[in-house]
């Protein structure tokens, strides 16, 4: 899997937006890029994904870059509950053989402060 | 809203004895996935399951591993003789398709090895 590049840790006010920031410079052209985040004791819970439009759902928005060697996750207004450790993984679309899984990064601690 | 359901939330073991992680996918997904976290690492893929058969493990995954879907519903692991190491945060996460890609995870197996 290509390899993303994120920020350890971030901090953002509670009903600021936040900008999660994710670098994806090797992406090949049938990777989708997909977002999920992991709160405290529990497990990941998928975000959003995209290709090469941006996304927007009920959580959050995906900004993918023109050349898509770089993504941003969008939180449109923090709450304490957005607090999580947030990860960017590159999926090849295609299917078969090593796409089924995911490949977890460290990815960027988010402090939501009240 | 459909969750990935995991029972034990906790498991002690000695060393060397055999256990058994259970989960209860979503109803009609097709595409099963273990993956673990070790207490301050990387969530780690272990294997995916897909037709009754496995269709990826990682290296992680030896001959001590085993995954078995036994009826309709339930999706478990073995570990057979068990090590210290294998202490960890257990998920189960299922998907419809491989295509959207969206895994759901459980809330996770703490594993604890003594």
């Amino acid at each position: 899997d290509a390899k993303t590049t994120q920020p350890n840790s971030m901090e953002s006010n509670e009903e600021e937006p936040v900008h999660l920031p994710c670098n994806h410079s090797t992406i090949s052209g049938t990777d989708y890029i997909h977002w999920y985040r992991q709160l405290p004791s529990q497990g990941p819970e998928y975000v959003i994904h995209g290709l090469t439009s941006n996304v927007n759902n009920r959580m959050a928005s995906l900004a993918i870059a023109e050349d898509r060697k770089s993504s941003t996750l969008i939180l449109h207004r923090a709450t304490l509950r957005d607090a999580a450790v947030y990860y960017c993984i590159l999926r090849d679309g295609w299917g078969g053989g090593s796409n089924y899984k995911l490949t977890f990064g460290k990815g960027t601690l988010l402090t939501v402060n009240p | 809203e459909p969750e990935v359901t995991q029972t034990p939330s906790h498991q002690v073991t000695q060393m060397g004895q055999e256990v058994i992680l259970r989960c209860v996918p979503i109803s009609n997904h097709l595409y099963f996935y273990w993956y673990r976290q070790i207490l301050g690492q990387k969530v780690e893929f272990l294997v995916s399951f897909y037709n009754n058969e496995i269709s990826e493990k990682s290296e992680i995954f030896d001959d001590q591993f085993s995954v078995e879907r036994p009826d309709g519903s339930n999706f478990t692991l073995k570990i057979r003789s068990t090590k210290l190491e294998d202490s960890a945060m257990y998920f189960c996460a299922s998907s419809a398709d491989l295509s959207y890609n969206e895994q759901f995870f459980g809330p996770g197996t703490r594993l604890t090895v003594l």
